[in-house]
């Protein structure tokens, strides 16, 4: 157990819809990455909040948007969900944003249907 | 940006033997090479890593190497068991104020009894 939590962990939805994924991070850690996981693209990083502000951005679709909150954990908000964006979504988390390991949660898998 | 190829993609071997998976990347200011194992449907799970300062890091039946100038790295596991299987992505980042983790295509490796 990395001491990173996820919640749901599982989502099944339509097309069209908007889901709330959301993550805590490890105690004292002030970094927050998430990440997208589907078969033929492997692990793609989305985006990187440290302490309440965005920090970095990767691969992040329009339709997705993202939060850190004063308690410092996460949401990773994603809209107008298509049949692609089917994939496990994982956060990771580390002490500083120039910190170097990452330990990532378990995992949403989003099922849009 | 980076760039990171994994080969092979998939890699059995008899168990007690040795594995080794090659990466490479592209940017040379990349400088923390991190090693993920993932198991079926779980998290994935930091085994290993190494600094641009190292050449080589061993951890109990598990080492990686470092070749800055080829700018590629290895993971070696020796006397494998049943356990080892799995899918292993290798990873490189810069410290630039983010972290964020480019990831190989990962290798499904699997141990054969």
């Amino acid at each position: 157990d990395s001491g990173v939590t996820q919640t749901p962990k599982h989502l099944i939805t339509a097309t069209g819809q908007r889901v709330t994924l959301r993550c805590s991070p490890r105690s004292g850690d002030l970094s927050v990455y998430w990440y997208q996981q589907s078969l033929d693209q492997g692990l793609q990083f989305l985006i990187q909040y440290y302490n309440g502000e965005e920090r970095a951005k990767g691969n992040i679709l329009e339709r997705f948007s993202a939060q850190q909150f004063p308690d410092l954990h996460s949401e990773l908000n994603l809209s107008s969900l298509e049949l692609g964006d089917s994939a496990l979504y994982f956060c990771a988390s580390s002490v500083t944003a120039s910190s170097y390991e990452q330990y990532f949660g378990p995992g949403t898998r989003l099922t849009v249907t | 940006g980076e760039n990171v190829e994994q080969h092979p993609s998939t890699l059995s071997v008899q168990e007690g033997d040795s594995a080794v998976i090659k990466c490479t990347y592209s940017d040379s200011a990349s400088n923390y090479f991190p090693w993920y194992k993932q198991e079926l449907g779980k998290r994935p799970q930091l085994i290993i890593d190494i600094r641009s300062n190292v050449g080589e890091k061993k951890d109990q039946r598990i080492a990686v190497t470092l070749n800055k100038t080829a700018k590629h790295f290895s993971l070696h596991i020796t006397e494998t068991q049943p356990e080892d299987s799995a899918v292993y992505f290798c990873a490189a980042s810069i410290r630039s104020g983010n972290e964020k983790l480019t990831f190989g295509t990962g290798t499904r490796l699997t141990i054969i009894p």
